[in-house]
């Protein structure tokens, strides 16, 4: 079964909408990360959450770590184009922490 | 900046042909690792380095070699490469030490036939 499950897979919104991405893990988490990714290349670092209840920003994106639910929230404030592609959240679930389990992303259009 | 390179952004190989992947970084961490995404499975890490002439298997190393012999490169090796085996090969690196985040490199597209 899947460690780490992203919500929505996919999701469309017209700029300048709010919206929410969740990331869920099955088991207890170390530590959350937070990447985006353009269509084609690698994967550009956002922010990475360690404490429950912590809470970190980055230009309009705000990312939440809800330590007792083992979940995370990415939301995006007045969404532009820009913000469009794909974002995934890794996890550290074991105490050895160096190694990473990915969700499988979650594919953001945003209309102009 | 954390700079990961990685070799060719595009490949077309033949079935059975030799593979090298290579991945260099610049910030002298002590962790590597390669990865692959394919459409519906999401990142699976293939194998990871911790040290130099290190490796450990990841979750899908059937298929797949790699070789670290120094500091800053970390290879990724089909020995025979098989269509299935088509898919974007993505090299990250890490400092070292706890969980941390990882840096990516700009991926290589590989193409099988």
């Amino acid at each position: 079964s899947q460690e780490l499950e992203q919500s929505p897979q996919s999701l469309i919104v017209q700029e300048g909408k709010n919206l929410t991405i969740n990331c869920t893990s099955s088991k207890t988490l170390y530590g959350l990360y937070w990447y985006k990714q353009k269509y084609g290349e690698g994967l550009i670092f956002l922010m990475m959450l360690q404490k429950g209840g912590e809470e970190k920003s980055h230009e309009k994106i705000t990312a939440k770590l809800d330590e007792k639910k083992q979940q995370s929230s990415l939301h995006i404030t007045a969404s532009q184009p820009s913000h469009a592609g794909i974002y995934l959240c890794g996890a550290a679930q074991e105490t050895s922490g160096s190694r990473l389990t990915f969700g499988e992303g979650t594919q953001l259009t945003v209309n102009p | 900046d954390v700079k990961v390179t990685q070799s060719s952004r595009y490949l077309v190989k033949r079935t059975g042909e030799k593979v090298f992947l290579e991945c260099v970084q610049d910030m002298d961490h002590e962790n590597m690792f390669w990865y692959r995404q394919d459409p519906g499975l999401g990142l699976r890490l293939i194998y990871f380095s911790y040290d130099v002439k290190m490796k450990e298997k990841g979750d899908i190393p059937e298929g797949y070699s790699v070789s670290r012999e120094k500091k800053e490169r970390f290879s990724l090796i089909l020995e025979s490469a098989s269509t299935n085996q088509t898919s974007m090969y993505l090299c990250a690196s890490s400092v070292g030490g706890g969980w941390e985040t990882q840096y990516f490199g700009p991926g290589t597209r590989l193409l099988v036939l």
